[in-house]
């Protein structure tokens, strides 16, 4: 069974500081491979998504995510955090449609000290 | 703008109470999904349905059920509320075609509180 593994639970980082959160699969096959965001109280919001090409992938406020196949890694990068990053971070993994269902890792709070 | 409508976004019922929890779509997405988070355990997938009227269990489906009589509509009911089923449970939908287009749209959350 695919499965999805976020090592952190939470991580602490300073605003204006550089990020990365860690994501790794298993799975037989390179699935489709996501990154999600939840701020407080809200559903989740899609930031990237990798499914073939180029490994490094842009997504949504300032994003990336790099696939490394021979690690089974997604990690999630930003350069510099705001304070409005501050939110729980999901990564998923999807075979893509029909009966297939997308696993969600367990996810990683971010918090940022000012 | 895709759209993923929870019919409430708090809701206290009492123990026992049989809860139905809506959630609309209007994607005219095939895919729908119930996901419950609770803290440190991310979101463990509770029902989902592949297309109308078809429903597949997930990791945790005791004490629920669902119905999806129409493409846009999917409920999740507690047959008897508990309150370990107190969370906050998650909505999601997805079309099935193509790689580009198979990411879930969320809903914004229905915050249960079972006393």
């Amino acid at each position: 069974a695919q499965s999805v593994t976020q090592p952190d639970i939470h991580i602490t980082v300073s605003e204006g500081a550089s990020l990365e959160l860690r994501c790794n699969y298993s799975y037989g096959a390179t699935p489709y491979l996501f990154w999600y965001v939840q701020s407080p109280g809200q559903g989740l919001q899609l930031l990237l998504k990798y499914f073939s090409g180029d490994t490094l992938v842009q997504g949504i406020k300032g994003f990336e995510a790099e696939f490394k196949r021979s690690q089974s890694s997604f990690n999630l990068r930003k350069p510099s955090v705001h304070w409005s990053d501050a939110a729980e971070y999901f990564c998923a993994v999807d075979l893509g449609g029909g009966s297939y269902i997308p696993t969600f890792g367990r996810g990683t709070s971010l918090i940022v000290h000012p | 703008d895709v759209k993923v409508t929870q019919s409430s976004r708090y809701l206290v019922k009492r123990t026992g109470e049989k809860v139905f929890l809506e959630c609309v779509q209007d994607m005219d997405h095939e895919n729908m999904f119930w996901y419950r988070q609770d803290p440190g355990l991310g979101l463990r997938l509770i029902y989902f349905s592949y297309d109308v009227k078809m429903k597949e269990k997930g990791d945790i489906p005791e004490g629920y059920s669902v119905s999806r009589e129409k493409k846009e509509r999917f409920s999740l009911i507690l047959e008897s509320a508990s309150t370990n089923q107190t969370s906050m449970y998650l909505c999601a939908s997805r079309m099935t075609s193509g790689p580009r287009n198979t990411e879930a749209f969320f809903g914004q959350g229905t915050r249960l509180t079972v006393v």
